[in-house]
């Protein structure tokens, strides 16, 4: 596949359910990053991943959140017992590399609606 | 602290005129990238162009420039000749390459070409 890639594109769920979000990366890229978008405002950063180094999970909102990454390839945020507050699109990032000119490339997001 | 400030809300301009969009930022760290993203109402995030901190020209790709003023800590964005297809929300984000290298983005600024 040419570009980032996030499954599912929308996920309905009811208040008190856990998600799985997935995104698949560009091929080769090291650096994988999750981000938040609520309605009409900018990017939150969540979480990110750098190769096989531990990742940062300083962006994480609470312990409901986690994401995973099996090397340098697929990654799932998981949100477990889902509020209504985590209604957002999430976004997943891939980048080459983390020194220099290395822009991220964007999946489409996943819009997630907890009702 | 990591900062990045987007004071514009909305503008609007007319086809084929040019416009400023600002960014200002703050970071302690002497090496920093730079970016700014399109993410038109599809919701897709485009990558426009990138500043390196050490850069001493400012970045240029197609219509788009980066107004790079070190000092004053501000990189705005230039679109020239606007488009309509041009309609769409600016983020600006940067990138500290030795604290962490995540990506901190801007509230972005809404962007309106008149006909």
């Amino acid at each position: 596949g040419a570009g980032v890639s996030q499954s599912p594109s929308n996920k309905v769920t009811e208040k008190g359910k856990d998600v799985e979000l997935r995104c698949d990366p560009i091929s080769g890229h090291t650096a994988l990053y999750w981000y938040r978008q609520r309605l009409g405002q900018g990017l939150e950063f969540l979480i990110y991943f750098q190769g096989n180094s531990a990742p940062d999970k300083s962006g994480l909102p609470s312990d409901r959140f986690s994401a995973e990454r099996t090397g340098e390839s697929v990654s799932t945020l998981t949100i477990q017992r889902t509020q209504q507050e985590d209604s957002a699109v999430y976004l997943c990032a891939s980048s080459l590399k983390i020194t220099g000119r290395s822009e991220q490339y964007f999946g489409p997001g996943t819009r997630l609606t907890v009702t | 602290a990591q900062k990045i400030t987007q004071t514009q809300p909305g503008m609007f301009v007319q086809e084929k005129e040019a416009v400023t969009l600002d960014c200002t930022y703050d970071t302690s760290d002497p090496s920093y990238g730079l970016f700014w993203y399109k993410q038109p109402s599809s919701g897709e995030m485009i990558f426009l162009i990138y500043q390196g901190s050490y850069d001493q020209q400012n970045a240029t790709e197609g219509r788009y420039s980066l107004n790079f003023q070190k000092a004053r800590k501000s990189a705005n964005l230039v679109i020239s000749a606007s488009q309509l297809g041009d309609s769409a929300m600016y983020f600006c984000a940067m990138r500290p390459v030795n604290t962490g290298n995540q990506f901190y983005f801007g509230t972005g600024t809404s962007l309106t070409v008149i006909p």
